[in-house]
């Protein structure tokens, strides 16, 4: 089965500063990659998805990510983050295999500070 | 358009206890998935239903049982409760498609249930 692995636990960051959060899967043909978010006692919101096409992809609160196949990378980034983006972030991997059921990484926590 | 609700919001059980826990599929929405959140951790498969039949199991053992209605809301079973089944457990809804790409599903806001 695919798998993510979520290099950062813990992410600090000043206000307006820009961030990328990194996400590594595991290799495999045709993974389909994405990335939520979890504001505290809330469900996963999705911010984006690569399904297949461009390698950039655009999403939600201004947050992109670049599909990377040979580096097997999925680094979400934001050029200018906001106190709001204060939250647990979540890549996620699915394949036709597991009946394109999501399995997480571990998350990301984005603490950004005045 | 209404989204993705669960219900309870908060559960508090002992252990060897048994659990429903129920989720409202987004309108237009046939297939429900069900994920456990340990503190801490990311959200874990535990199963899919469509048409109201079991379409994909994860890593979870037969005291983790479903059922989906024909108005596709859903619950979740849990017998003989442990400890470790304290997590916070989500509901997502998602369109049927074609199955050539993923459907992208939709979280309700979790119940959070406790053992103790």
């Amino acid at each position: 089965a695919q798998s993510v692995t979520q290099l950062d636990s813990q992410v600090p960051v000043f206000e307006e500063a820009p961030v990328e959060l990194r996400c590594n899967y595991s290799s495999s043909v045709s993974v389909y990659l994405f990335w939520y978010v979890q504001y505290p006692n809330q469900g996963l919101q999705l911010l984006l998805k690569y399904l297949s096409g461009s390698t950039l992809v655009k999403g939600i609160n201004g947050f992109e990510a670049e599909f990377n196949k040979s580096q097997t990378s999925f680094h979400l980034r934001k050029p200018s983050v906001h106190i709001s983006d204060t939250a647990e972030y979540f890549c996620a991997v699915s394949d036709r295999g597991s009946g394109y059921a999501l399995n997480f990484g571990k998350g990301t926590s984005l603490l950004v500070t005045p | 358009e209404t989204g993705v609700t669960q219900s309870p919001t908060h559960l508090i059980k002992t252990r060897g206890q048994q659990v429903t826990l129920r989720c409202s599929s987004q309108s237009g929405h046939n297939t429900v998935s069900w994920y456990q959140q340990a503190l801490g951790q990311g959200p874990q498969f535990i199963f899919q239903y469509y048409r109201e039949e079991e379409n994909g199991r994860g890593n979870f053992p037969p005291r983790f049982s479903g059922l989906q209605f024909p108005n596709y809301s859903s619950e979740l079973n849990v017998n003989a409760l442990e400890l470790d089944d304290s997590a916070l457990y989500l509901c997502a809804s998602s369109p049927r498609g074609d199955r050539a790409l993923p459907d992208t599903q939709y979280f309700g806001p979790g119940t959070r249930l406790t053992v103790l």
